[in-house]
């Protein structure tokens, strides 16, 4: 699986979109973009997935650039409850494959 | 439809004793993994079975530790002879049939004293 990159931290406003960045510039044709959260000592929450067209749900937008190098996920309206580890997966959705958490991004949203 | 059960969801063992911890996945689901997560660090894969089958236990620790998923009933992750260092959250994760996403558990926290 491609290994992705995550900025280690980032701050929002409540109220405000959180634009959070993933860079997998080895990602492969067909590998899927994964995204999920960790709230403090939680078991991580499925947010979306794709592939290449944006996706989007109750809960959150997936924007990936046409090559496929990275993508951003977006929350549209932050709340405090939304402060939490992000992680960006890539993953090839066919075969024998977990999951491989990185570091993530530790966004905390701001009152 | 329940969520991925995890249980017990707290378990305090002793040095050297057996710890087993279970996993219900959701209805339907044929896949389970499962993660270990130490104080302050990620989380870190361990292995990955469907019924009756480990497909893949490239992150289980050669000895003391195992996992299965029967027929019927619960996955099991056991470990035995317990040490300080496996004091952990350990997590468990289930999938459907075409394997897409994987929905988690609470998790279980292993604390050894």
């Amino acid at each position: 699986d491609a290994k992705t990159t995550q900025p280690p931290s980032m701050d929002c406003a409540e109220g405000r979109a959180a634009n959070l960045p993933c860079n997998h510039s080895t990602i492969s044709g067909n590998e899927y973009v994964y995204w999920y959260r960790q709230i403090h000592s939680q078991g991580p929450q499925y947010i979306i997935h794709g592939l290449k067209n944006n996706e989007t749900n109750e809960m959150a937008s997936l924007i990936i650039t046409e090559d496929r190098k990275s993508s951003t996920l977006i929350l549209p309206h932050a709340t405090l409850r939304d402060t939490a580890v992000y992680y960006c997966i890539v993953r090839v959705d066919t075969g024998r494959r977990a999951l491989t958490f990185g570091s993530g991004t530790r966004l905390q949203v701001q009152p | 439809n329940a969520g991925v059960m995890q249980n017990p969801r707290h378990l305090v063992r002793r040095r050297g004793q057996e710890a087993r911890l279970r996993c219900s996945p959701m209805k339907g689901h044929s896949h389970v993994y499962w993660y270990r997560q130490l104080p302050e660090e990620g989380l870190k894969f361990m292995v990955y079975l469907q019924k009756e089958n480990i497909i893949d236990e490239s992150g289980m620790p050669k000895e003391r530790f195992s996992a299965e998923f029967p027929k019927e009933g619960p996955s099991i992750l056991r470990i035995q002879q317990v040490v300080r260092g496996d004091s952990a959250a350990y997590f468990c994760a289930s999938s459907p049939p075409d394997n897409t996403e994987a929905f988690f558990g609470q998790g279980t926290r292993l604390t050894v004293v």
